[in-house]
């Protein structure tokens, strides 16, 4: 089955700076690599994905990257800010069948 | 965009007793809603993946008996823990997602529920 692994377990920045969380992937039929933000005792907030067609996704401050050669991806936040304090978590699937999540980042953002 | 509403979001009961929690998808029909279940500190594990109209598929080391869902139509999944014990206290997250068609539904999560057994 799909395997995720998700580096670093916690990632500390100071706010302005950028922060950067890559996971990579097993199983080369994965084509949906989405990433969650989850606050404490909330579920997970979709925040940006992309499909395996696509090489770079952006939107404002968040950015996404794959590499589906090297089955790897990556979030990319920008100029950070305390309300980006959570935990991050990637996602891969097939689309429509089930999602297999990565062990997650904690992001702290010090002002 | 896509909301899934999950109730209760917080529930106690006592042990040996059943409690049901409940997954809507407010504005579009789920072809798919999945189960998960959440540690503190950990990452969310799938518990079982349900169709409309179809039995739940349950991953290893389930207990389908224990962890009744029902997917009776395509905006509403219950998950129903049965004979409750103070181990099956958790966070129960629920998934909509829907297949085919034009529109990008991706998975769409809920609030979840914070259920403890005391």
């Amino acid at each position: 089955g799909e395997n995720v692994e998700q580096h670093p377990s916690t990632l500390s920045v100071q706010e302005g700076d950028s922060a950067v969380i890559k996971c990579t992937y097993s199983d080369s039929a994965s084509n949906y690599f989405p990433w969650y933000k989850q606050e404490l005792g909330k579920g997970p907030q979709l925040i940006i994905d992309i499909r395996s067609n696509v090489g770079e996704k952006k939107d404002q401050r968040i950015a996404v990257t794959l590499n589906k050669t090297a089955k790897h991806f990556s979030l990319h936040i920008t100029e950070t800010q305390p309300e980006d304090s959570a935990v991050y978590f990637c996602a891969v699937a097939e689309y429509g069948n089930k999602l297999v999540f990565g062990a997650g980042t904690i992001l702290r953002v010090k002002s | 965009g896509a909301v899934v509403s999950q109730h209760p979001s917080r529930v106690i009961c006592k042990s040996g007793t059943s409690v049901k929690i409940e997954c809507r998808s407010l504005d579009f029909q789920a072809t798919t809603m999945f189960w998960y279940r959440q540690f503190p500190k950990k990452s969310l594990m799938l518990m079982a993946t349900s169709n409309e109209g179809s039995k739940a598929t349950y991953e290893q080391g389930v207990e389908k008996d224990k962890f009744l869902i029902n997917h009776a139509s395509l905006t509403l999944s219950t998950l129903t823990v049965t004979s409750a014990h103070p181990e099956d206290s958790s966070f129960y997250i629920c998934s909509a997602t829907r297949t085919g068609g034009q529109a990008n539904y991706g998975y769409t999560f809920g609030s979840g529920t914070r259920l403890t057994v005391v």
